[in-house]
């Protein structure tokens, strides 16, 4: 059974810092890996998706690697900003053509 | 294009009732899957369907169904309400083209908040 691990389950930083969300998941057998951002209270906003042949996907200051063999994921977050607090998922999608969430990192970016 | 859209976002009900929430995934793409989150279990795979076919089901009671109709809009159904199923429901939709394992982006809606009484 696939399980997906997220820690630290909170972080606060300084505006500026550089954010590093950690990821792990117990089978290696998956087709892609997505991590997402979710607002208290709304839904959950895509922000990048790695396919399992990849090792890494980059938008703007989001930089997420992949390392199947030890079933790894790390999300960046270059220079952060206060509008980027919020909690972080990742997500891994193997058989059954479901996502199997981790528990999620709740940041805090402090001006 | 308009995004993943869910319909009501909040629902007061209590227990012993029933309930139907529904989802109106992004134009073109036929793939839905519902997912429930609490504080306790975090996010779990509900069920998922493609071309009106439920494809997979997730580890919850047979009071949980769903269905997806020819224009790929879902519902989903929960009868016999109970205070553990007070949660927020999300559901997702992808844009895969085949009947096989979506590599796709999944694209969430807000979700619609559930309070049983």
């Amino acid at each position: 059974k696939q399980e997906v691990t997220q820690i630290p389950a909170a972080l606060s930083v300084p505006e500026g810092e550089n954010l590093v969300l950690n990821c792990s998941f117990t089978d290696s057998a998956i087709y892609n890996l997505q991590w997402f951002r979710q607002d208290p209270g709304k839904g959950l906003t895509s922000l990048l998706l790695i396919q399992s042949s990849q090792r890494e996907q980059t938008s703007g200051r989001l930089n997420a690697s992949l390392d199947k063999s030890s079933g790894r994921s790390t999300l960046y977050i270059a220079a952060s900003q206060p509008g980027d607090s919020a909690t972080y998922l990742c997500a891994v999608k193997a058989a059954g053509n479901k996502l199997t969430f981790g528990g999620g990192t709740r940041v805090l970016v402090k001006p | 294009k308009a995004g993943v859209t869910q319909t009501p976002r909040y629902l007061i009900k209590t227990r012993g009732q029933q309930v139907t929430l529904s989802c109106s995934p992004i134009s073109g793409h036929r793939s839905v899957s519902w997912y429930q989150q609490t504080p306790g279990q975090g996010l779990q795979f509900l069920f998922e369907y493609f071309s009106e076919t439920q494809r997979n089901k997730g580890n919850f009671p047979g009071r949980f169904s769903g269905r997806q109709f020819s224009n790929s809009r879902s519902e989903m159904n929960v009868s016999t309400l109970e205070l553990g199923d007070s949660a927020l429901y999300l559901c997702a939709s992808s844009s895969q083209m085949t009947s096989g394992i979506s590599t796709d982006t999944q694209y969430f809606g807000p979700g619609t908040r559930l309070t049983v009484l």
